[in-house]
């Protein structure tokens, strides 16, 4: 079976600082990965997805992620964040020759001033 | 604004009530996903269909049912509904079925049953 580890429930950040969010999977092979943001009363939008090649991917608003086989890791990064980026995030993975995505518990990220 | 529509978008109904919840797919999209989000259970899988055929089922109680139509649009009932049965349900859509398409969320339906 697989499953989906986001560690940190809640991250606070100030404001210009770098944020990482951890998500850690656990899959015989390597799954197709994604990451999710949730803003306040809204639904999810993808920020970056992962299925192959260069393992440092880019996304939109200024995110990267990058895939680590030997750790079973796709963490999240943002060298700079601003005030809107204060949201949920949701890692989610899907494996070969299946229908559906599995999604972490989320982390939620708090920027102050 | 991802193309996914949901109706409505609050519904507040009493213990032991049906509801409907309505989920209109994007323009091109085959596949429509519900979710449920709570609090304790965080977001959870409950079943997909593609072009009119159910395709996987996750979590969902057999209290609930959904139905996906030709026009693509799809309706998840949620029936003898419980206290535990608030949450946000959200609909999303795909190109395909497989877990490698990926999925635009709708803006949800936030259910109280009170």
């Amino acid at each position: 079976a697989q499953s989906v580890t986001q560690p940190d429930i809640h991250i606070t950040v100030s404001e210009g600082a770098s944020l990482e969010l951890r998500c850690n999977y656990s899959y015989g092979a390597t799954p197709y990965l994604f990451w999710y943001v949730q803003s306040p009363g809204q639904g999810l939008q993808l920020l970056l997805k992962y299925f192959s090649g260069d393992t440092l991917v880019q996304g939109i608003k200024g995110f990267e992620a990058e895939f680590k086989r030997s750790q079973s890791s796709f963490n999240l990064r943002k060298p700079s964040v601003h005030w809107s980026d204060a949201a949920e995030y949701f890692c989610a993975v899907g494996k070969q020759n299946d229908y559906k995505l599995s999604f972490g518990a989320g982390t939620t990220v708090t920027v102050r001033a | 604004d991802s193309g996914v529509t949901q109706t409505p978008k609050h519904l507040i109904t009493a213990t032991g009530q049906r509801v409907t919840l309505r989920c209109s797919p994007r323009s091109g999209d085959l596949s429509v996903y519900w979710y449920q989000q709570s609090l304790d259970q965080g977001l959870q899988f409950l079943i997909q269909y593609y072009n009119g055929e159910e395709r996987a089922k996750g979590n969902i109680l057999e209290r609930f049912s959904a139905q996906q139509f030709p026009d693509l649009h799809s309706e998840l009932n949620l029936s003898s509904l419980e206290l535990g049965d608030s949450a946000l349900y959200f609909c999303a859509s795909s190109v395909g079925d497989r877990s490698y398409n990926e999925q635009f969320f709708g803006p949800g339906t936030r259910l109280t049953v009170l």
